[in-house]
């Protein structure tokens, strides 16, 4: 059964750090992993999906890398702002013979950037 | 382009009684996902259709909920009885396709707002 840790759970930063959000998930045959961003009250935001084939995948300040081998995903987001405050979840979608596979996320770290 | 809508936002009911959600996937959307959200956890799929046909529903507790999608568009989860235990988010995505044989990306899911549910 697939499982997905996130880490740290939590974080607090100032703004204008560079941080890193982890991934690490326990079965390597995933087909591919996406990053969401959850603001409280709100949906799920996708941030960037990263196919099994690819190492990595960028979008404005945001930088995903994937490595299937260790089963390792990490978010970088580089200059943090306090609008990057948010829960940021990650989520593995397995490879299956029928083609057809769901998303297990991990629980999110949770972001808390000020000004 | 119109987003996910699901209704109502806010639903506060008492044990033992039903309640029901709705959502409506972005138009052309073959794909729709229920998910169930507790509070400090991921999302968990409850029920996966594929136009009207259900691909997978093994983690619909089946005695009490159920979710049909008629017409292969808009869907409806019930719930019933409602136990404490229910007392979540619950979240529609919907995306263009959600089978790994078709162009990469068309599995991106967009979610909807979410209805959060508290029961007492």
């Amino acid at each position: 059964k697939q499982e997905v840790t996130q880490i740290p759970a939590a974080l607090s930063v100032p703004e204008g750090e560079n941080l890193v959000l982890n991934c690490s998930f326990t079965d390597s045959a995933i087909y591919n992993l996406q990053w969401f961003r959850q603001d409280p009250g709100k949906g799920l935001t996708s941030l960037l999906l990263i196919q099994s084939s690819q190492r990595e995948q960028t979008s404005g300040r945001l930088n995903a890398s994937l490595d299937k081998s260790s089963g390792r995903s990490t978010l970088y987001i580089a200059a943090s702002q306090p609008g990057d405050s948010a829960t940021y979840l990650c989520a593995v979608r397995p490879t299956t013979n029928s083609g057809y596979s769901t998303l297990t996320f991990g629980k999110g770290t949770m972001l808390l950037v000020s000004p | 382009e119109a987003g996910v809508a699901q209704s109502p936002r806010y639903k506060i009911i008492e044990k033992r009684q039903s309640v029901a959600f709705w959502c409506n996937p972005i138009s052309g959307h073959a794909t729709l996902y229920w998910y169930q959200q507790i509070l400090g956890q991921g999302p968990k799929l409850l029920i996966q259709f594929q136009n009207n046909g259900v691909v997978d529903d093994s983690q619909l507790p089946k005695d009490r909920f159920s979710a049909e999608r008629l017409k292969g568009v808009d869907s409806t989860l019930k719930i019933q009885p409602a136990k404490l235990e229910d007392s979540a988010v619950y979240l529609c995505a919907s995306s263009l396709d959600g089978w790994q044989g078709t162009l990469p990306g068309t599995d991106t899911q967009y979610f909807g707002p979410g209805t959060r549910l508290t029961v007492l």
